[in-house]
């Protein structure tokens, strides 16, 4: 009940294009569900978060989808660039902790 | 901009020997994770500290685990007998809030080579 399921893997698209990503949870206490962005070497950078009391929140070129009856949420990255290639974690997060728990990454590349 | 720091950046060592891996979290901040990423695979929490002490951990952070906060700046984790499978890269992180309120930041992690 604790897993965030996160798809897909991997995504090419064309500079650009729109890459989705899609993420499901199953725990309704969670209650902050962010999205992370890691280059290789690096640590996730928090790109944009969205609290399940919003449907949408757009920051930029990147906008969170979230859908509370479904319990799924996704991240859309608007003309994507060749900068944008990176891994990609949705996570979120119970009321009563801290703990993140983690999506499995989806790898992005986006062809010039 | 304030960022969290860690060391070693690299760390290889022999089976059964005892790893510290540190960091130094924001400064302001006053709650404290760790966090790895075997290799290809998603990022697991291992343990959040506040307050100087453990506030909560996983099935992964078992006894072989410890964390401190020895001084102001530092906060460090002990693996007591290293095993093949704790390579990893292992992120520390830091947030001024908890339950929902505090944004985590990472630091660039530890990658750790057991051999």
């Amino acid at each position: 009940q604790q897993q965030v399921k996160q798809s897909p893997q991997s995504l090419i698209v064309q500079k650009g294009g729109i890459p989705i990503i899609n993420c499901a949870y199953e725990n309704t206490a969670f209650d902050y569900f962010p999205w992370y962005q890691q280059f290789p070497g690096k640590g996730p950078a928090l790109l944009i978060a969205i609290r399940p009391d919003v449907s949408e929140k757009k920051e930029g070129r990147f906008t969170i989808s979230f859908n509370k009856s479904a319990k799924q949420f996704s991240l859309h990255i608007m003309d994507s660039q060749p900068g944008d290639s990176a891994t990609y974690f949705c996570a979120a997060r119970n009321n009563a902790g801290n703990m993140l728990t983690f999506g499995g990454g989806t790898r992005l590349m986006v062809k010039p | 901009e304030p960022e969290v720091t860690q060391t070693p950046s690299h760390q290889v060592t022999q089976m059964g020997q005892e790893v510290i891996l540190r960091c130094v979290p924001i400064s302001n901040h006053l709650y404290f994770y760790w966090y790895r990423q075997i290799l290809g695979q998603k990022v697991e929490f291992l343990v959040s500290f506040y307050n100087n002490e453990i506030s909560e951990k996983s099935e992964i952070f078992d006894d072989q685990f410890s964390v401190e906060r020895p001084d102001g700046s530092n906060f460090t984790l002990k693996i007591r007998s290293t095993k093949l499978e704790d390579s990893a890269m292992y992120f520390c992180a830091s947030s001024d809030g908890t339950g929902g309120t505090g944004e985590l930041f990472f630091g660039e992690g530890s990658r750790l080579t057991v051999l």
